[in-house]
């Protein structure tokens, strides 16, 4: 069974530190990973894709690594501000599901303090 | 560029009515899914459409349908409302159907059921 799981589901920093969120999967077989933002109450917005055969995906201040043969992806924010509060969710496209359907972590909620 | 547009934004029903959930996807995008948000049970893929064809369905009741137009746009259906379809229902384009393309969401319904 094809999963994707977030830990912590909550974290809490203060301003200025850097932010580090982790994705696990259990099936390496994977086309890509996508990493949304979820303000409260609105839709996702696209942060990163990282297609399988890429290490790692960067725009900005944030940074998304892949590990495929570990199942894992972290996005680094870098110098975390308040307007990056918000629930941070990973996407898994895997080779066994069909189309384009998405298998996502239960994300992880972010508060920034000024 | 336009984004992914959902309407209505909110909706309140009763038990036992049934609701439409309407979707434009982004200009050119010929793909179509349809995720389910409850806190209780995270992202959840319903189905998706490409060239007005249902290509992948999730785990989901009989109740819950959908379709894609020529125009790409869709519409989802949901019958004999149940307390439990109260939720955000998400939908994503995608420029074509296929293991590289991003999904682009909107801003989600908001469906209430008392």
């Amino acid at each position: 069974k094809q999963e994707v799981t977030q830990i912590p589901a909550a974290l809490s920093v203060p301003e200025g530190e850097n932010l580090v969120l982790n994705c696990s999967f259990t099936d390496s077989a994977i086309y890509n990973l996508q990493w949304f933002r979820q303000d409260p109450g609105k839709g996702l917005t696209s942060l990163l894709l990282i297609q399988s055969s890429q290490r790692e995906q960067t725009s900005g201040r944030l940074n998304a690594s892949l590990d495929k043969s570990s199942g894992r992806s972290t996005l680094y924010i870098a110098a975390s501000q308040p307007g990056d509060s918000a629930t941070y969710l990973c996407a898994v496209r895997f080779i066994k599901a069909a189309g384009n359907k998405l298998t996502f972590g239960g994300g992880t909620r972010v508060l920034v303090k000024p | 560029k336009a984004g992914v547009t959902q309407t209505p934004r909110y909706l309140i029903k009763t038990r036992g009515q049934q609701v439409t959930l309407s979707c434009s996807p982004i200009s050119g995008h010929r793909s179509v899914s349809w995720y389910q948000q409850t806190p209780g049970q995270g992202l959840q893929f319903l189905f998706e459409y490409f060239s007005e064809t249902q290509r992948n369905k999730g785990n989901f009741p009989g109740r819950f349908s959908g379709r894609q137009f020529s125009n790409s746009r869709s519409e989802m259906n949901v019958s004999t409302l149940e307390l439990g379809d109260s939720a955000l229902y998400l939908c994503a384009s995608s420029l074509v159907e296929g293991n590289n393309s991003p999904l682009h969401f909107g801003n989600g319904t908001r469906l209430t059921v008392t």
